[in-house]
């Protein structure tokens, strides 16, 4: 089965902490993963996927077929970084993209 | 020249009406989507088409009738709304298949409330 785990439905950080938001997959195969923000009542956004190993905004996920993980990282967290996280993967037919349930990250100064 | 587009971006209506929600995408891709966010937050896929075609349909009742008049536009329509509808409904657009440029760009959301 196709399914993506966010354990953590809220993480708190002080300004300056580093950030690790957690994602776990079960896939058959190859995964295409993503990280989708959506900043407060505004659309998703894609923040990263795999493939392309950019770091986009101080991020980096980096895919672990070992332990199926494709944890969200920030060695320095900003205020601006308070949103919703996603992470998602395209399922095996490649006609829609499978959610976790998210992470609230919140940013306190 | 926003890329994809819903209309309206809130709608409050009654318990029992019909309501559409309009999708538009300028970016050329195949596939459209619906999704549904609930009040946890939690996304959902409710439809799929890829050029016009429905090639996902969810456990959704079928109240909800998506309809497709081109590849550039998915319309959402919702016969007899009932409390538990309320969410957020979001629209998107890939180009299906793997690798760079498949990524899925979203709409900004109808907030739909049932009263």
């Amino acid at each position: 089965a196709q399914r993506v785990t966010q354990p953590e439905k809220l993480l708190s950080v002080f300004k300056g902490a580093p950030v690790e938001l957690k994602c776990n997959y079960s896939y058959s195969g190859s995964p295409e993963l993503f990280w989708y923000v959506q900043y407060s009542r505004q659309r998703l956004q894609l923040l990263l996927r795999h493939i392309s190993r950019e770091s986009i905004k101080g991020f980096t996920a980096d895919l672990n077929k070992g332990e199926t993980s494709f944890h969200l990282k920030k060695p320095f967290a900003q205020e601006e970084d308070s949103a919703m996280y996603y992470c998602a993967l395209f399922n095996q037919a490649g006609t829609a993209l499978i959610f976790g349930k998210g992470t609230t990250l919140s940013v306190s100064s | 020249d926003t890329a994809v587009s819903q209309t309206p971006k809130y709608l409050v209506t009654q318990m029992g009406n019909d309501k559409s929600i309009k999708c538009e995408q300028n970016l050329g891709h195949d596939t459209m989507y619906w999704y549904k966010q609930d009040s946890k937050k939690f996304l959902k896929i409710m439809f799929s088409y890829n050029n016009k075609e429905l090639i996902i349909n969810e456990t959704v009742p079928n109240r909800f009738s998506p309809k497709s008049p081109d590849k550039a536009h998915l319309n959402l329509h919702i016969n007899s709304l009932e409390l538990g509808d309320s969410a957020v409904y979001f629209c998107a657009s890939s180009q299906r298949g793997r690798g760079v440029g498949t990524e899925a760009f979203f709409g900004q959301g109808t907030r739909l409330t049932v009263v």
